[in-house]
């Protein structure tokens, strides 16, 4: 498995602002990944975060809104840029080992 | 579209009795399959792993897995109110490194 370290845990924003959410993982890993989760909802990709390159966004997310950094194998972050209400929701951290996929303990946010 | 089904639920099981959730995928190249169990409030856990038809038991949990008919499901038996949560089915295609993600059923044990 891995142990992952997701920081915050949750917060609470003012609309306009940004928030940058930080993964730490125990280990070296090649893949991590970044996920929304809204109440009632599965998980929705947001993003692969590439180490050495730009992150890989899925349809209807963007870098202008969500840039993440990958600066080694052991790292990541996500920034939620001028945010508005509709961004409160769990971000979730995840990691792909030995063909499992594991996550962080999220970052819950709310916009107000 | 890679879909994976999931019935919402609840689904309530009295206190020792066998829970039984399903799941069904869409794509026929799928090679992995996982159930993940979330808390609510938490973030989920990976709880088993199936990769070949047949059953896995591990504990309480028993994986079933039939590619035929691309059903996937996960039997938990003797539950207790603290397997109430919801569980999500993943499911992954040979060679990729990311899962699709069920909506997830929430389970209720009640003493």
């Amino acid at each position: 498995s891995a142990v992952i370290s997701q920081k915050p845990s949750r917060d609470i924003c003012q609309r306009g602002t940004s928030l940058t959410i930080q993964c730490q993982v125990d280990s070296q890993v090649t893949m991590m990944f970044w996920y929304r989760q809204q109440p009632g909802q599965s998980l929705t990709l947001i993003a692969t975060a590439n180490q050495g390159s730009e992150a890989t966004y899925e349809s209807g997310f963007v870098i202008d809104k969500f840039p993440i950094s990958r600066p080694n194998l052991t790292f990541s972050t996500l920034t939620v840029s001028n945010m508005s209400p509709e961004d409160s929701s769990i971000y979730l951290c995840s990691v792909a080992k030995q063909n499992e996929a594991f996550f962080g303990q999220g970052t819950r946010l709310t916009v107000v | 579209q890679k879909e994976v089904e999931q019935n919402s639920g609840p689904l309530s099981v009295p206190e020792g009795a066998i829970a039984s959730l399903n799941c069904t995928y869409s794509d026929r190249g799928s090679q992995s399959f996982f159930w993940y169990r979330q808390y609510s409030g938490k973030s989920p856990e990976l709880i088993m792993s199936i990769y070949s038809n047949g059953d896995k038991e591990d504990g309480r949990f028993t994986a079933q897995l039939n590619k035929a008919s691309q059903y996937v499901s996960l039997l938990i038996r003797d539950s207790q109110p603290s397997d109430s949560a919801t569980y999500l089915c993943a499911v992954k295609a040979g060679g990729s490194y990311i899962p699709t993600f069920g909506r997830g059923t929430s389970l209720i044990v009640h003493p």
